[in-house]
């Protein structure tokens, strides 16, 4: 069965640096099919893709954030990271990783993918 | 950006209903659509995928359709344990983007 596990500090300073990992069991963050994502959520609202990792580790990003975060590859094999510097309040949310499957139909009509697989989310704040 | 509109933002309704959420795509998309159901303080669940495809474990009563720019999730007979918020989302482009969601609440 397949677990993602964020962890990290739940309280940053205004203009620091937010810095998330997300623990993967039950499965390898190498295989082909799965891309790596974060998503945030403040309080009360709606869901922001902040992007993803490939496993070639390649990443693309939400352009509005795209200045101020990075996601890797973590030490261990099966950890990815999520770095957002110059933090500020409104980057208090609960923020997710999510493991994106990619496949195709097997009548050769096309791809798909979706999120098949969240953590459960680790609410940060920022304030001094 | 793929701008994605949700509607209603809110809708009520009583055990039994059927409910149809809307979601509209700014440009095309193809069938590069999810819908997502989200408990208070929960992670959100894939309930469809690829606009029309039932993931699996979702019972039957949900079901998807559309393609393009017009996508619809329904829900046959809604449910106690379907009251909550659902997204949809488009990966049809590498900037992905989520709905701003629709919240079943209980008449």
């Amino acid at each position: 069965q397949v677990q993602l596990q964020e962890s990290g500090p739940g309280l940053v300073k205004p203009s620091e640096t937010l810095s998330l990992t997300c623990t993967v069991s039950g499965g390898s963050i190498s295989r082909e099919s799965y891309y790596w994502n974060w998503i945030r959520q403040p309080a009360g609202k709606g869901l922001e893709w902040i992007g993803r990792i490939y496993p070639t580790g390649n990443a693309d990003y939400n352009p509005s954030l795209r200045s101020r975060v990075s996601i890797s590859v973590g030490t261990s094999k099966n950890q990815f990271s999520l770095n957002l510097n110059s933090v500020t309040a409104s980057d208090t949310a609960v923020y997710y990783c999510a493991r994106e499957y990619v496949s195709f139909f097997v009548d050769g009509s096309g791809s798909y993918d979706y999120f098949d697989y969240w953590g459960q989310g680790t609410l940060v704040t920022v304030s001094s | 950006d793929i701008q994605m509109a949700q509607s209603p933002s809110s809708l009520s309704a009583s055990v039994g209903d059927r409910v149809t959420i809307t979601c509209r795509a700014s440009q095309s998309i193809s069938n590069y659509l999810s819908w997502y159901q989200q408990k208070p303080g929960k992670a959100p669940k894939v309930l469809i995928y690829a606009a029309s495809s039932l993931q699996s474990g979702v019972p039957s009563r949900f079901s998807g359709r559309g393609s393009g720019t017009d996508f619809t999730l329904t829900i046959s007979s809604l449910q106690p344990e379907d009251f909550a918020t659902y997204y949809c989302q488009q990966t049809y482009t590498t900037l992905l983007t989520f709905g701003g969601g629709t919240k079943v609440e209980i008449k």
